[in-house]
Parts: C-alpha cells; structure tokens; sequence
C-alpha cells in the first residue's frame, strides 16, 4: 500500500542554522507534492507546490526538492528563527482529486 | 477576510447523538474536502467534493455524511457519534492550482 513518511516527529535545531525536513513517499508516482505549516491549533497553511518535473523550488528562506528516482522530498529552512516553530507536513496529490498528508515533523528553533 | 470559516468551533457530543459541521468558502474554489487530524495519523481525507453537485468517499468515509450545498458551502454530518470520531475536523477548498486553503478546525469529542 501507499505510504508517506516524514523523517521524525520532532526536530530541535538552534536558530541561524538551515533545518531539513525530509519527506518520504512508496508505491507512488504523484504528479506533485506540497508542503504545509502548521501552528497548534490552527489549520495548515500552504507554503510551497512542486511538480514532478521541477528538481528545485524557492521562496524567500525556503527551499524544496523533489526527487522522483528517490521518491523524496526534502524541505528546507535557511538561516531559521525561533518564528519558525511549527509542525510541518508534506502532502501528495492522490488519485481522484484527493491529497494525502504525512504525520508532519515538529520543528523547534530555539535561540 | 477571504477564506474558509467553520463551525462550531468546539463542540461535545454525547454516543449516539448527531450534528452537522458546516464549513463555507468564499473564494469561488470548486473543489472543497474533510480532513480529520489525530495525533501522530496526520490529516486523513473523509469525503471530498470535486465539483459543485459530486461528492466522493475519502480514505476514511465511514460514519459520515456530507452535503455539497453550493458553490460555498460544505457540510459534514455524523448520524451517530461515535467516541471513536473525537478528533479535530478540518474543511479545506482550493482552485487545484495551488495549495489548499484550511479553515481554523472544529474540535469535536464524543463521550
């Protein structure tokens, strides 16, 4: 069965420094993949689309990659800030207009 | 503010009794969706409405109900609760060109 995995529940990193988010996907070929911030007790909020044919997307301190041979995306903050707290979750699209999420990673960036 | 408002935001129900959580989007998205988030399960698809007029069984359907009222609105019904369906509802819409947009969550437990 299909499966999406993200690297850990909880990533402790101290601020300035880049964190990476790996996300993790089997017996799945999606045509895209997304990645949402999630704050406690708030609905995610979208923060980056790539597609299946793009290697590489940025925006501001935020970079993604996707490697389709890997089945793989990693999800990159540079130079972090304690704003950065949050639990992060990748999604794939799915068959039939539908999307499915990972469990997400808790990042905490601490001064 | 353009987005996408649910309610109620809390609510309690007791075995066996049923309610409907209404989500209603503003942002002319045909497609709209049912997440449900447990902790360390991520967000799992219920049901989704592709298109004004269709609606479709998500991965965990069971023990739902949904109505696509219009364009806006999206409704989730629980015939009978269950204590097993104490979990954090979202709605979401989108455009399928980007990413989704989540309203703020209803959080229901059943007793």
């Amino acid at each position: 069965s299909q499966k999406i995995e993200q690297n850990s529940e909880a990533l402790n990193i101290q601020e300035g420094k880049t964190a990476t988010l790996t996300c993790n996907y089997t017996n799945y070929s999606p045509a895209y993949l997304q990645w949402y911030r999630q704050d406690p007790g708030r609905g995610p909020v979208f923060l980056l689309l790539i597609r299946e044919n793009e290697k590489e997307k940025r925006k501001e301190r935020l970079k993604v990659t996707f490697d389709t041979t890997l089945k793989q995306s990693l999800f990159h903050i540079t130079a972090s800030q304690p704003a950065d707290s949050a639990t992060y979750l990748c999604a794939l699209d799915w068959e039939n207009n539908d999307m499915r999420f990972g469990a997400g990673t808790r990042l905490t960036v601490k001064p | 503010n353009a987005g996408v408002t649910q309610t109620p935001k809390f609510q309690v129900l007791k075995t066996g009794q049923s309610m409907t959580l209404q989500c209603a989007q503003d942002m002319n998205h045909n497609s709209m969706y049912w997440y449900r988030q447990d902790p360390g399960m991520g967000l799992r698809l219920i049901y989704y409405s592709a298109s004004e007029g269709t609606t479709d069984k998500g991965e965990v359907p069971n023990g739902y109900n949904v109505s696509r009222l219009n364009k806006r609105e999206f409704s989730l019904r629980l015939e009978s609760a269950a204590p097993s369906q104490t979990s954090v509802y979202f709605c979401a819409s989108t455009d399928r060109a980007g990413g989704y947009t989540f309203g703020s969550g209803t959080r229901l437990t059943v007793v």
